[in-house]
């Protein structure tokens, strides 16, 4: 059982589309984290999030913590945005145990 | 500023053999972290540092140990290195423990035992 569940697993769009990423959890957290892993292996923190929504660029990132449920959003896709997106996020009763979900693999396609 | 840097990039041991993985950060974080990352498993905590001179163990700590150098330094060592310990490495730093604030992650470490 994984305390933190991404859809999809994999997901290719077209370039220009809007593109939704879905986390469930089901633990109490203290924060939720999106990480963005590129072709190459390195991971790259984007957001931060423990209540409401967040906006940086094209991407944003919502969470509601009575449905423990959160949602990366990718505006206007570009080939770059090509990467594996991680939904990670810190049990708020376990000390310093994290939960990573395994990673919603995204390809933009020109 | 060169971030969280990790060294070896790739490194290829035999059953047995023991290596240590080295972690430094140039951002004056107080907490830093190991992680294993597992195809299908997501990232799994090994070790984590919440402060200079404190270790604790994650989710998968067996098989490691670690060692906080000084504030800037964390590296993980496999004594006894076996194939399930095949794995990509990374190293993870940021301000504090409470994860509230956002991890900066190293490039990783590939590593295959045979």
């Amino acid at each position: 059982k994984n305390e933190v569940e991404q859809s999809p697993q994999n997901l290719t769009a077209q370039e220009g589309e809007f593109i939704t990423i879905n986390c469930s959890y089901s633990v109490g957290i203290s924060a939720l984290h999106w990480l963005q892993q590129h072709p190459g292996g390195g991971i790259v923190s984007l957001f931060m999030l423990s209540s409401g929504k967040k906006k940086h660029g094209r991407l944003i990132a919502t969470i509601n913590i009575q449905e423990k449920h959160s949602s990366l959003h990718i505006t206007a896709s570009h080939p770059r945005d090509s990467a594996v997106y991680i939904c990670a996020v810190r049990g708020s009763n376990t000390g310093n145990q994290f939960y990573f979900g395994t990673g919603t693999s995204l390809t933009v396609i020109p | 500023n060169a971030g969280v840097t990790q060294t070896p990039k790739f490194q290829v041991l035999k059953t047995g053999q023991s290596m240590t993985l080295q972690c430094a950060q140039d951002m004056n974080h107080n907490s830093m972290y190991w992680y294993r990352q597992d195809p299908g498993m997501g990232l799994r905590l090994i070790y984590y540092s919440a402060s200079e001179g404190t270790t604790d163990k994650g989710e998968v700590p067996n098989g490691y140990n670690v060692s906080r150098l000084n504030k800037r330094e964390f590296s993980l060592r496999l004594e006894s290195a076996a194939p399930s310990q095949t794995s990509v490495y990374f190293c993870a730093s940021s301000e504090g423990v409470t994860l509230q604030e956002t991890q900066y992650f190293g490039p990783g470490t590939r590593l295959l035992v045979l």
